[in-house]
């Protein structure tokens, strides 16, 4: 079965510093892999996924990810943050097109001026 | 460009009543899914549907029921509504790996 794990449920930093937000996932078959944002009170968007090819996936807003096939690992980064970025993030995979998503159950980051 | 619509966004129900979430895109997409978000669990799936006139279930289908009437709707139902149902419910639906979501219904069953 595939499952994904979010290792921090809260992440603090302060603005303009960097961060890193962790996910590990768990799955015997290929998996597509996916960040997804959500601002307070709305709907999940999408940041980046990564389907393929190039380990290194850039998304919007300044956030990239790293998919490592040996640590089962998609660690989100961004070099540096801003007050805006203050949202919950959840890391999610897929095997297929029309497949399931199943979620990581999420980290919240809050910015600090 | 609506993207994904869901009705009602707030709802408050009695233990035991029913009523039916509705869900709608306008984007042609073939999948749809309902989640449903609890603070710590992240989303959970609920049914999906991976083309018009299929269903599956997901993580947690029990006590729910759901309707693929066309290729642009996708509703929920609950039949007789419990405490352990209060929740934020989201419809997506999914194109080539990028899923869209609504903007959620937030369900409290008293």
């Amino acid at each position: 079965a595939q499952s994904v794990t979010q290792l921090d449920s809260q992440v603090p930093v302060f603005e303009e510093a960097p961060v890193e937000l962790r996910c590990n996932y768990s799955s015997s078959v290929s998996v597509y892999l996916f960040w997804y944002v959500q601002y307070p009170n709305q709907g999940l968007q999408l940041l980046l996924k990564y389907l393929s090819g190039s380990t290194l996936v850039k998304g919007i807003n300044g956030f990239e990810a790293e998919f490592n096939k040996s640590q089962t690992s998609f660690h989100l980064r961004k070099p540096s943050v801003h007050i805006s970025d203050t949202a919950e993030y959840f890391c999610a995979l897929g095997y297929s097109s029309a497949s399931k998503i199943i979620f990581g159950s999420g980290t919240r980051l809050s910015i600090r001026p | 460009n609506a993207g994904v619509t869901q009705t009602p966004k707030f709802q408050v129900l009695k233990t035991g009543q029913s009523m039916t979430l509705q869900c709608a895109q306008d984007m042609n997409h073939n999948s749809m899914y309902w989640y449903r978000q609890d603070p710590g669990m992240g989303l959970r799936l609920i049914y999906y549907s991976a083309s018009e006139g299929t269903t599956d279930k997901g993580e947690v289908p029990n006590g729910y029921n759901v309707s693929r009437l066309n290729k642009r709707e996708f509703s929920l139902r609950l039949e007789s509504a419990a405490p352990s149902q209060t929740s934020v419910y989201f419809c997506a639906s999914e194109q080539s790996t990028e899923a869209f979501f609504g903007q959620g219904t937030r369900l409290t069953v008293v």
